[in-house]
């Protein structure tokens, strides 16, 4: 079936350091890929997106390209601060009816040292 | 708009008790969806609405959950009896009509402990 699979955490780096947290997907066709972020008692936040093979989405600093020969949708920054600890969350969506729901990975904690 | 509101923010109740958790889609989304968030399991779809109509509770652990969703602006995920295993944070989301490409918009969630 569909779903989403993403780097086991916690991830710990020092700041400055260059990220990259490991998506990858399974779907029966097209989806739309996002990278939700999720600070301490938060809800979830969409951090970017790419909705279709070779898009690249960018925001804050952290980019992800979709590659559908990988089925892959990796994060990265290149430059990390203590204010992205957070978790992150990759997710796919799928719809072309009312059937449209979104996948969730399991989540990977960032923490970033000073 | 002010975003997804979900009531309350905190629960706390005895195990057999009834829980209602509430919430207020962004007005003129037509997906609302329900999760779980737990350390062990992770974020899990519960179920979720198209225009009202639920399309897939296949996520609904048990008969103990249900979810109702009476008109546009409004739904409601209930949990009777509540156990302390239902301890979690529930969110609820909401997204426009899509073709696949449109992000949900989450609530700040309800913290939910069943002691």
């Amino acid at each position: 079936g569909d779903s989403v699979t993403q780097m086991e955490g916690p991830v710990t780096l020092s700041e400055e350091a260059f990220l990259t947290i490991n998506c990858t997907y399974t779907a029966t066709g097209y989806p739309s890929l996002f990278w939700y972020v999720q600070y301490p008692g938060e809800g979830l936040q969409l951090l970017l997106k790419a909705t279709k093979a070779d898009d690249k989405g960018s925001n804050k600093g952290f980019e992800a390209t979709y590659r559908k020969e990988t089925t892959s949708f990796h994060l990265e920054k290149g430059s990390v601060q203590v204010s992205d600890s957070a978790v992150y969350f990759c997710a796919q969506r799928l719809g072309y009816s009312s059937a449209s729901k979104i996948i969730f990975g399991s989540g990977t904690r960032l923490s970033i040292r000073p | 708009d002010a975003g997804v509101i979900q009531s309350p923010r905190h629960e706390v109740t005895e195990m057999g008790q009834e829980v209602t958790l509430r919430c207020k889609p962004i007005s003129g989304h037509d997906y609302l969806f329900w999760y779980r968030q737990t350390m062990m399991r992770g974020l899990e779809l519960l179920i979720y609405f198209n225009n009202n109509v639920p399309i897939d509770d296949s996520g609904m652990p048990e008969d103990r959950f249900s979810a109702k969703m009476p008109n546009a602006s409004f739904s409601t995920l209930k949990i009777q009896p509540s156990e302390p295993r239902d301890s979690a944070v529930y969110f609820c989301a909401s997204s426009p009509q899509s073709l696949g490409n449109t992000e949900a918009f989450f609530g700040q969630g309800t913290r939910l402990t069943v002691v």
